[in-house]
């Protein structure tokens, strides 16, 4: 079946240790997307990748940053993880134009930051 | 402050009933679209619904939009134990930058 994957389901590291989630995908999407979702918060966009175009929303802290090197893959890089930092990381994907259609989310990771 | 606010906040009913969700939002929209989460799980598309739509249907779900009132309804009609859930309006705003904005969540009880 088609779907996105995420790699780790649970990550824990260590404040100010770098770590990278991973996602993936078999629908053959365009556009990539990472969300933060913090415990009852709404889920909120750090950054989407449409092809190889990356678009960063502004308030989206330094410390993130993400790499797609292919269609299929795309990475969340946490240069210096805080506490404020931990959360569920979701990726998600669309065929087209950011907000025009439907989204397909991975099961997501959930960071712990000790 | 949220583009999308749902409405109630949480939900108890018991199984068989109706389940009615409400979402408002601010701006102008593209398309409004509902999404259910599981606990500790990714996001589930449940129906896009475009600005020109008034109602849509899918299985045992309805969504209607109303662009005057700037509102959105989600109606689970039968409930189920396994509709236990957070439930989420999304919006593509009309204008730049086109991307999704989620409300902050119902959580659905259906209680066996």
């Amino acid at each position: 079946d088609a779907m996105v994957i995420q790699n780790p389901r649970y990550q824990v590291t260590q404040f100010g240790k770098p770590v990278t989630l991973s996602c993936s995908q078999t629908l053959n999407h365009n556009v990539m997307y990472w969300y933060q979702q913090k415990s009852s918060q709404a889920p909120k966009l750090l950054f989407h990748y449409y092809d190889k175009d990356f678009n960063n929303e502004a308030d989206t802290p330094d410390n993130f940053q993400s790499r797609r090197p292919n269609t299929s893959f795309c990475f969340l890089d946490i240069r210096s993880p805080g506490l404020g930092d931990a959360a569920m990381y979701l990726c998600a994907t669309s065929r087209d134009g950011p907000g025009r259609n439907e989204q397909f989310f991975g099961p997501g990771t959930r960071l712990t930051v000790l | 402050s949220q583009q999308g606010e749902e409405d109630p906040q949480a939900l108890s009913i018991q199984e068989g009933e109706n389940a009615t969700m409400n979402c408002s939002y601010k701006t102008s929209i593209n398309n409004l679209q509902w999404y259910r989460q599981n606990s500790g799980r990714g996001l589930v598309h449940l129906i896009l619904i475009r600005s020109n739509e008034r109602e849509k249907h899918s299985g045992r779900l309805r969504v209607t939009l109303d662009t005057s009132k700037k509102s959105s309804s989600l109606l689970i009609t039968a409930s189920r134990a396994a509709d236990t859930a957070s439930y989420f309006c999304a919006t593509d705003i009309t204008g730049a930058n086109s991307k999704l904005t989620f409300g902050k969540g119902i959580t659905l009880s259906v209680r066996p």
